[in-house]
This record gives structure tokens, sequence and C-alpha cells, in this order.
């Protein structure tokens, strides 16, 4: 079964930091691109950062750029979201996702075919 | 960046009736970087709609989306309880990739 697993959210002050994870299994994980998309609580869903499949190609949001780190471990089958400098405004679920940036097969973005069930992330003081 | 717009923000429709969603760019795009999704409370977003108009694996043939350019369409030809959720349509081929507003069908 294709699976995607988040972790490490929690409450944190403003200002601080924390490290998202995503373990993936049921897929041949280097294969893919993969991505990380938030959603503010009540609201709509956010992309906001992409990593190709072997690491080489990373996009970001404009809301969360020099911030936010994507990278990747694919022996480990695990995608990470490195967060600094958190603000209020960062406080949403975030989801794991397959697709959504560069693939090792094209040279296009695909879709977002796969989701996590997310971990949520709170910044407060 | 491209912005996308759903409409209308509600639809409030009865099972059986007809759903029609509405997802226009700030910019025309290839169809083939235009996706559908589904999210019910509670749950993370489902793939419906990939490529503007293929259906993604185990989605009923009650969906169907359609459109080109910057106008494009989700259309739930009879709903059933289960189909009551929000959907959002997706740009995607090109960095960054954007969401629309979401556009909430809820049973009347």
């Amino acid at each position: 079964e294709v699976q995607l697993v988040e972790s490490g959210g929690g409450v944190v002050r403003p200002g601080g930091s924390l490290r998202l994870a995503c373990a993936a299994s049921g897929f041949t994980f280097d294969d893919y691109g993969m991505s990380w998309v938030r959603q503010a609580p009540g609201k709509g869903l956010e992309w906001v950062s992409g990593i190709n499949w072997n690491g080489a190609k990373k996009g970001y949001a404009d809301s969360v750029r020099d911030q936010f780190t994507v990278s990747r471990d694919n022996a480990k089958n695990s995608l990470y979201l490195q967060m600094n400098s958190l603000r209020v405004e960062d406080t949403a679920l975030y989801y794991c996702a397959r697709g959504g940036f560069y693939s090792d097969s094209t040279a296009y973005i695909p879709h977002i075919d796969i989701w996590g069930k997310g971990t949520a992330v709170t910044v407060s003081s | 960046d491209i912005v996308l717009t759903q409409s209308p923000g509600t639809l409030s429709l009865s099972p059986g009736e007809r759903a029609t969603l509405s997802c226009r760019a700030s910019q025309t795009f290839s169809s083939k970087y235009l996706a559908w999704y589904q999210q019910k409370p509670g749950q993370a977003p489902r793939l419906l709609i990939y490529g503007a108009a293929t259906r993604a694996t185990g989605i009923s043939g009650r969906f169907t989306g359609s459109g080109s350019g910057t106008d494009f369409t989700l259309t739930i030809s009879r709903l059933e309880p289960e189909d009551f959720a929000v959907y959002y349509c997706q740009k995607y081929g090109t960095s960054p990739l954007t969401f629309g507003g979401g556009t909430r069908v809820e049973i009347k």
C-alpha cells in the first residue's frame, strides 16, 4: 500500500524552529518528486515546497523562501522540511505529498497523486 | 504566478442534482497541467482529475473535468451523499504550483 506518514509537528513559539519528516512506503521513492502542502485552519491549500527525485532541484513558495528548507534521504525513503524563524501565520496542517515537483522521467512537474494525513504545526506565544 | 479563482464559493444542491464548478486562471496555460481535488472534513485531499479531463484511478464516472486556456470546469453529474465536500483546482507543470480557493458543495 502506498503510504506517506508525517511527523514532527507541534507547538512552537514565534521565532522558533521545527523539522518535519515524512516516511514513504509502498512505492519507489526515488522515482518521484515530492512536495509539502499546508492548510491553515479553516483555509485552503497552499503549496509550500518541492524537491526533485534526487534532491538537486528545489522550489519554494514566496511566502517561505529563505525560511524553510526541503531535503530528502532516498536511502531512508524520507522527506524533510526544516522550518526556521516561524511566524504565527505559519500555523497550519502540513501535508507531505507525492508529486508536485520534478520526477526522474519528466521535464515538467507532475500532479500530486498521493497525500499523507498531515502533521499540525502551531506557532503561538 | 498564475492565480486560480474558483466559483462559486459555495454551491447548495440536493442529492441527485448536477454540480458545475468553475476554475478560472489569471493567464492561459496548458490544460495538461490542471488537476481537481476533493477534500472532506478531517481528511487529506484526494486526487479526482488530472490533465484537466483524466479521472484518477478509482474515481467515479460521475466526475467530469473539461476546459482549456483559462477556463476549466468540474462537473458532478448526479450528486451522491458522499460528494458533499470542498473541491480545489490546481495548476502544476511549472513552479510554483498554485491552488484555487476552493468550492464548498453543501447539502441544500
